[in-house]
């Protein structure tokens, strides 16, 4: 039982370069979401999803997209990457309550 | 102000020392999550609750809804306890049961 799994775990991307995270869980849980985590800051929700086809926005959308086409997986997109998304990312998957979380993309935007 | 406060931010103690982590939140709650992430970086749920308190070796949790404020205890410190402790709370009426995340409590205990 992998739990969730994330892919790459570190990256460096140029400025405008574009890329995707992967993540995978198999415990056929509904939602998923994705997080950054910034120096002493808390985890910020970038988009998240209740099932397959339906994706919302969290609290810092803007520079990702995202999609749900299987229940499995939830690939996070960055287009054009800027510094400021130099941030570790989690992807987490839940049912109702009982959080799996990744083990984190460290990313730096340069 | 965060809708989720978590003190103390940074904690050393040396082994052996009862710990006590607080949390306070200001909006309504479904639940209240603790986690906890080490060095490494990776992110593990220690408890999940609704009221009252929770045990799991030496950890402890307790909850106080009227109040609005949490607490984790670790009995007996080691360690290997050295690890951020994140709280973290699920909003009443929210959907896909995302979680808002205080900024973390660093923890230090000391041989």
């Amino acid at each position: 039982n992998a739990g969730v799994t994330q892919t790459p775990k570190f990256r460096i991307l140029k400025i405008g370069q574009s890329m995707t995270l992967q993540c995978t869980q198999d415990m056929n849980h509904n939602y998923m979401y994705w997080y950054r985590q910034d120096p002493g800051m808390g985890l910020k929700l970038i988009y998240y999803s209740v099932g397959a086809g339906i994706t919302d926005k969290g609290e810092v959308p803007n520079g990702y997209n995202v999609s749900r086409s299987t229940t499995e997986d939830f690939p996070l997109r960055l287009e054009l990457a800027a510094p400021s998304q130099t941030s570790v990312y989690f992807c987490a998957s839940s049912l109702v309550d009982g959080y799996t979380f990744g083990s984190g993309t460290r990313l730096t935007v340069v | 102000k965060n809708e989720v406060e978590q003190s103390p931010q940074n904690l050393t103690a040396q082994e052996g020392e009862f710990i006590t982590i607080n949390c306070s939140y200001s909006v309504g709650i479904s639940a209240l999550h603790w986690l906890q992430q080490h060095p490494g970086g990776g992110i593990v749920s220690l408890f999940m609750l609704s009221s009252g308190k929770k045990k799991h070796g030496r950890l402890i949790a307790t909850i106080n809804i009227q109040e609005k404020h949490s607490s984790l205890h670790i009995t007996a410190s080691h360690p290997r306890d050295s690890a951020v402790y994140i709280c973290a709370v699920r909003r009443s009426a929210t959907s896909g049961s995302r979680l808002t995340f205080g900024e973390g409590t660093q923890l230090t205990v000391n041989p």
